[in-house]
């Protein structure tokens, strides 16, 4: 089945320390983007890949890093500098292209739920 | 600026109570707006892009429609198991494929 995997499903960690979130597609998308959504605030932007070896930064990158080495996976990493990331991250990815049209859909994983105490 | 907002943000309904919620939005030469089924705990489900005024999409209960300013997801004779977070989010004239993301609009149905 195709689709994208998010793992782990929970994650803990302590204060200082940096932690990669793990994000996979196999449906051949060139797109992928990685969002954190708080309770109240919807979906914020953190970075996002339209082409392996390339990523651009959204809305809040401070505090993360990421890489796109293969189409398939682009880690995050909330790194010690992240100052609440305690979180619901979200992986997505985009086709971009379809049909000869330009895509923009997006398709979500199942999230990880980050705790930093 | 591009910009989202849906309305209400939360909404109850009992089943079989037809209604609709509203997405209202702001951007240069729209390249898209979708629409997400998002369940507590899970990531957003893909429902509809809608492209131009005038078009409709429709899904089971599910009707979304589209004009210059804004998109409504109607919803038929809703039952329980319709309760989620519906988000809208648009695509502008910019090639970047980022989305602008509405907070939400959290629906609650009765049996």
């Amino acid at each position: 089945d195709g689709g994208i995997t998010q793992s782990p499903k929970y994650l803990f960690r302590k204060e200082g320390q940096n932690v990669t979130l793990s994000c996979e597609q196999n449906l051949n998308h060139d797109a992928m983007y990685w969002y954190r959504q708080d309770p109240g605030q919807g979906l914020r932007l953190i970075y996002y890949s339209q082409i392996v070896n390339d990523f651009q930064k959204g809305d809040i990158a401070e505090g993360y890093s990421v890489s796109r080495e293969k189409k398939e996976s682009f880690p995050l990493t909330v790194t010690s500098a992240q100052k609440n990331p305690t979180a619901f991250y979200l992986c997505a990815s985009s086709p971009r292209a379809m049909g000869g049209r330009m895509n923009y859909e997006q398709y979500f994983g199942p999230g990880t739920r980050l705790t930093v105490t | 600026e591009d910009q989202v907002t849906q309305s209400p943000e939360a909404l109850r309904l009992q089943e079989g109570e037809s209604s609709s919620l509203n997405c209202s939005y702001t951007v240069s030469g729209l390249r898209g707006l979708f629409w997400y089924r998002q369940d507590p705990g899970k990531g957003p489900e893909f429902l509809f892009t809608l492209y131009s005024a005038g078009e409709e999409k429709e899904k089971e209960r599910l009707k979304a429609t589209l004009t210059k300013k804004e998109s409504f997801l109607h919803i038929t004779a809703p039952k329980p198991e319709d309760s989620a977070t519906y988000l809208c989010a648009v695509h502008g004239s910019s090639n970047t494929g980022k989305l602008i993301f509405g907070q939400g609009t959290t629906l609650q149905v009765k049996p």
